[in-house]
């Protein structure tokens, strides 16, 4: 079974721009919850989707917004990026949610 | 041990040691924890997990200890390999309700051959 992917891997943007992050999650997995991870603030959960309604969402700006499709592919976007944006962004996927979650290998975003 | 600040704690072992990684957790209602591991350029990795009405569960060179009195939470690898060194996270979290886990900061284990 294919693991879960995210694209792209790595991306450059300038202030004030926008940016959109896609996770294909593991076959049969409904949930999908995307993480920030910095080297100063660790892993920080962004949001959770599960059969396409957003179910938890943490403590981040409105800037910071995602969806999830009919067949649990799930994008992230962030609006009027900034310097501070740039980090790690994973995606991870399970059943239901209520299970061990499985990461991707996340995208790296760069903001100049 | 969790970190603070930029720095991760850092246990550095000769290949073929035993490796001992702690993590401190914070909800004394978190019923269940999971450990990971990440090797640079790579997504965390499930490595294994304990639910909290066990205080031991081993898997394949791993065993997870949990002491739920003082909220503490072990990794052993037994025969320590140049392939393990990565950081490791535990996390925790509360069964039974959204899956919400909250992780450690993690610790880098550099294993020397």
């Amino acid at each position: 079974k294919a693991g879960v992917t995210q694209t792209p891997r790595y991306l450059i943007k300038t202030r004030g721009q926008q940016v959109t992050l896609s996770c294909s999650p593991i076959s049969g997995h409904r949930s999908v919850s995307w993480y920030q991870q910095t080297p100063g603030q660790g892993l920080q959960f962004l949001f959770e989707y599960f059969s396409e309604t957003q179910r938890n969402k943490g403590n981040f700006p409105g800037r910071f917004s995602g969806r999830q499709f009919s067949n649990s592919r799930s994008e992230m976007n962030v609006s009027t990026l900034e310097l501070g944006d740039s980090a790690l962004y994973l995606c991870a996927s399970s059943l239901d949610g209520r299970e061990t979650q499985y990461f991707g290998p996340g995208t790296r975003l760069l903001v100049l | 041990g969790e970190s603070v600040g930029l720095h991760l704690p850092t246990l550095s072992v000769q290949e073929g040691d035993n490796s001992i990684i702690n993590c401190a957790y914070s909800n004394s209602a978190s019923d269940y924890f999971i450990w990971y591991k990440q090797e640079s350029g790579k997504g965390p990795q499930f490595i294994i997990d304990i639910r909290s009405n066990m205080d031991k569960r081993q898997g394949q060179r791993v065993t997870v200890l949990l002491n739920k009195t003082v909220k503490h939470l072990s990794l052993q690898i037994a025969a320590t390999q140049p392939g393990d060194s990565a950081v490791y996270f535990c996390a925790e979290n509360i069964s039974g309700g959204s899956y919400i886990p909250t992780f450690g900061r993690g610790t880098s284990l550099i294993v020397h051959p």
